[in-house]
């Protein structure tokens, strides 16, 4: 049972360029989520999602796109890197039901 | 908008004495509240929740209150050990669309 996993673990893009951070949990849940942490700070929601086909905008979703086309699957896409979201991204997940979420180790993405 | 936050930033705590880390909310809305600890370079983890309904609940060497009245959220961690150094995080929670919105985070440092 590997939880949630992200990749990649690390990542440097440069300005303009676009791509996908993956995540993928194999616990059927059905919540899923995005967040960035800045050094020093909260984590702040990006995107998220209650089911499969279902997603909506959290704090920060300005630079980024998500979709959900499977229950165990919710990758994130820059679509133009620039360097203000130089950032660590967590993916997490949960069932409907409950307080607590599972989260994923992070991508560590530095835009240049 | 409504947020959640926390009063203090560092909280340092010697071998073996008790932890109380505080945090206040405003959202009346929320369904449920967690803590979550975070060691460097990790995801968050998560410790323990409580439902709204609810005012106290325990786990294993952890406390979580609740104070609706004065919208104030506590976690108490007795006989605290090296292991417990790390930032600990409340969140907080809607059940219709699962969101967890996080506060800015507290540093436990445990002093020998």
């Amino acid at each position: 049972n590997a939880g949630v996993t992200q990749t990649p673990k690390f990542q440097v893009l440069k300005t303009g360029q676009s791509m996908t951070l993956q995540c993928a949990q194999d616990m059927n849940h059905e919540y899923m989520s995005w967040y960035r942490q800045d050094p020093g700070m909260g984590l702040r929601l990006i995107h998220y999602s209650v089911g499969a086909g279902i997603t909506d905008q959290g704090e920060v979703p300005n630079g980024y796109n998500v979709s959900r086309s499977t229950t165990e699957d919710f990758p994130l896409r820059l679509l133009s890197a620039a360097p203000s979201q130089t950032s660590v991204y967590f993916c997490a997940s949960s069932y409907t039901g409950g307080g607590g979420y599972t989260f994923g180790s992070g991508t560590r993405l530095t835009v240049v | 908008g409504e947020s959640v936050g926390l009063h203090l930033p560092t909280l340092s705590v010697q071998e073996g004495d008790n932890s109380i880390i505080n945090c206040a909310y405003s959202n009346s809305a929320s369904d449920y509240f967690i803590w979550y600890k975070q060691e460097s370079g990790k995801g968050p983890q998560f410790i323990i929740d409580i439902r709204s309904n609810m005012d106290k609940r325990q786990g294993q060497r952890v406390t979580v209150l609740l104070n609706k009245t004065v919208k104030h959220l506590s976690l108490q961690i007795a006989a605290t050990q090296p292991g417990d150094s790390a930032v600990y995080f409340c969140a907080e929670r809607w059940d219709s669309w699962g969101k967890l919105q996080f506060g800015a985070g507290t540093q436990v440092v445990v002093t020998p």
